[in-house]
C-alpha cells in the first residue's frame, strides 16, 4: 500500500543535540512538506520541497534543516539552534499541481 | 491576519447533541480549496472533506455536514447527534496556488471537541 512513513513515532534527545526525523513516501509524489504542531498553535510549515535537490523555507524554518536527495525521502534535522524543539512533527506529500496532501502519522520529539 | 480562523478553541457537548465548528478563511485567489481534518489523540490527520471554490453546494456525509458560504468566507462543519468517538481536534485548512503549479496548505489553529457521555 502506498503512503508516508515517519519514523520513529517517539523520539527523545538531550538538549544541544541535533536529531534527524525520517520521512519516506512511496506515492511517487513530487512535493513534500514538514509541519510542526504545538498545543493550540495548529500546524505550521517548516520547509517544503517541490522537486528533488530543491527546497524552500516555510514560516518557521529557523533551527531546522532539510535535504531532498531522493524523490522518496525528505528528512528533517532539528538542530541545537532550535530554541523549543519539543513538538509533534508531521510530514506530508502531494502531486505537483494538485491541492490534496497525504500525511504521515507523525513523530513526537521530546528534548530533555 | 490569519488566513484560516477557527475562533472556537475548545468545545464540550453532551453525547447526542449537535455541534457546529466554525471556520473563516481569507484569500485573494479565485481558485482555492478548503479542507477539514480530524486529529484523534493518536495524532494522525484524518481527511474529512475537500471543497473547491467553485462549488458552494453543501455536503452531507452521515452525521457530518458542511456549509460553504463564499459571501462570508466561511466553511463550517456540523456534527449531528455527536458521539464520544467524535472527540478530537478538528482542523480547517485552506489550499491556495503558490506558484510554479504548486499549492500550499495553511491550517487554522484547530478546535478541540470533547463529547461527554
Amino acid at each position: 500500500d502506498g503512503g508516508i512513513t515517519q519514523s520513529p513515532k517517539y523520539l527523545f534527545r538531550k538538549e544541544g543535540q541535533n536529531v534527524t526525523l525520517s520521512c519516506e513516501q512511496n506515492l511517487n509524489h513530487d512535493a513534500m512538506y514538514w509541519y510542526r504542531q504545538d498545543p493550540g498553535q495548529g500546524l505550521r510549515l517548516i520547509y517544503y520541497s517541490q522537486i528533488v535537490n530543491d527546497f524552500q523555507k516555510g514560516d518557521i524554518a529557523e533551527g531546522y534543516s532539510v535535504s531532498r536527495e531522493k524523490k522518496e525521502s525528505f528528512p528533517l534535522t532539528v538542530t541545537s539552534a532550535q530554541k523549543n524543539p519539543t513538538a509533534f512533527y508531521l510530514c506530508a506529500s502531494s502531486i505537483q499541481g494538485e491541492e490534496g496532501y497525504t500525511f504521515g502519522s507523525g513523530t513526537r520529539l521530546t528534548v530533555v | 491576519a490569519q488566513k484560516v480562523t477557527q475562533a472556537q478553541t475548545e468545545i464540550s457537548v453532551v453525547e447526542k447533541e449537535d455541534v457546529t465548528l466554525d471556520c473563516v478563511y481569507e484569500t485573494r485567489d479565485t481558485t482555492y480549496y478548503l479542507f477539514w481534518y480530524k486529529q484523534p489523540p493518536s495524532g494522525e490527520l484524518v481527511f474529512l472533506i475537500r471543497r473547491n471554490s467553485f462549488d458552494e453546494q453543501n455536503e452531507i456525509s452521515g452525521r457530518y455536514s458542511w456549509n460553504f458560504q463564499k459571501s462570508t468566507s466561511s466553511f463550517n462543519f456540523t456534527i449531528t447527534a455527536s458521539q464520544v468517538v467524535d472527540s478530537a481536534v478538528y482542523f480547517c485548512a485552506l489550499s491556495e496556488p503558490s506558484g510554479a503549479g504548486s499549492y500550499q496548505l495553511t491550517f487554522g489553529k484547530g478546535t478541540k471537541l470533547s463529547v461527554i457521555p
